[in-house]
């Protein structure tokens, strides 16, 4: 069965300070990879999406990096600001079926003054 | 202004009254998708449209019916609604499978 596992769960930062987020996922095969960030109440916004072939993009102060063979992901935030605490959520599609996601449960992000 | 819009946008209805929780998108994309939203269980998605008159199944399909007759709409269907099917719901689209997906503002629904 495709999992996506999303870790920390949770995760309280102090404003400015850098954070990486982690995602494994057993997709397979892989298609493509994609970063949402999702504020209390809202849609999902998406921050990056990755092919097989690609290993980082970036996103203004997010950075998503794929590791294809071992099947993990990061989004990392850099200097992280207040508009930072949000739900970070990670989906995997398979290239057997591509229009199928499968979601992560995201990682709560709680950035303090 | 590019936008996905949902309607409505809370919905308070009873077991049983089927519904409709229509989608449309103004950007001329061609996948669009429906998923829903728990508390504990994150995002799950329910039925995708990969084009015009194409629709598949996604992880819980179950109790829910889409059509997509025309490209900028995608209405979920809830014939038989059920406790179980009381959600947040989101109306998703994208230019194509690598491109970004833009999300509606939810449909918050409550069944009886």
């Amino acid at each position: 069965k495709n999992q996506v596992e999303q870790s920390p769960q949770s995760l309280i930062i102090l404003e400015g300070k850098n954070c990486t987020l982690q995602c494994n996922y057993t997709v397979s095969p892989f298609s493509n990879l994609r970063w949402y960030k999702q504020d209390t109440g809202r849609g999902p916004v998406s921050l990056t999406i990755m092919t097989f072939s690609e290993n980082t993009k970036s996103n203004g102060r997010y950075t998503a990096t794929l590791d294809a063979d071992t099947k993990q992901s990061s989004l990392h935030i850099t200097a992280s600001q207040l508009s930072d605490s949000a739900s970070y959520i990670c989906v995997v599609s398979a290239n057997t079926n591509a229009g199928k996601s499968t979601f992560g449960d995201g990682t709560t992000l709680t950035v303090k003054p | 202004e590019a936008q996905v819009t949902q309607n409505p946008r809370y919905l308070i209805t009873v077991t049983g009254k089927k519904l409709t929780v229509t989608c449309s998108q103004n950007m001329n994309h061609e996948y669009m998708s429906w998923y829903r939203q728990d508390p504990g269980l994150g995002l799950r998605q329910i039925y995708y449209s990969m084009n015009v008159e194409v629709t598949d199944k996604g992880d819980v399909p179950e109790g829910y019916k889409v059509s997509r007759k025309e490209k900028r709409n995608f209405p979920l269907i809830l014939e038989s609604p059920s406790p179980n099917q009381t959600s947040l719901y989101f109306c998703a689209s994208s230019l194509g499978l690598y491109n970004e997906q833009f999300f509606g503002p939810g449909t918050r629904l409550t069944v009886l």
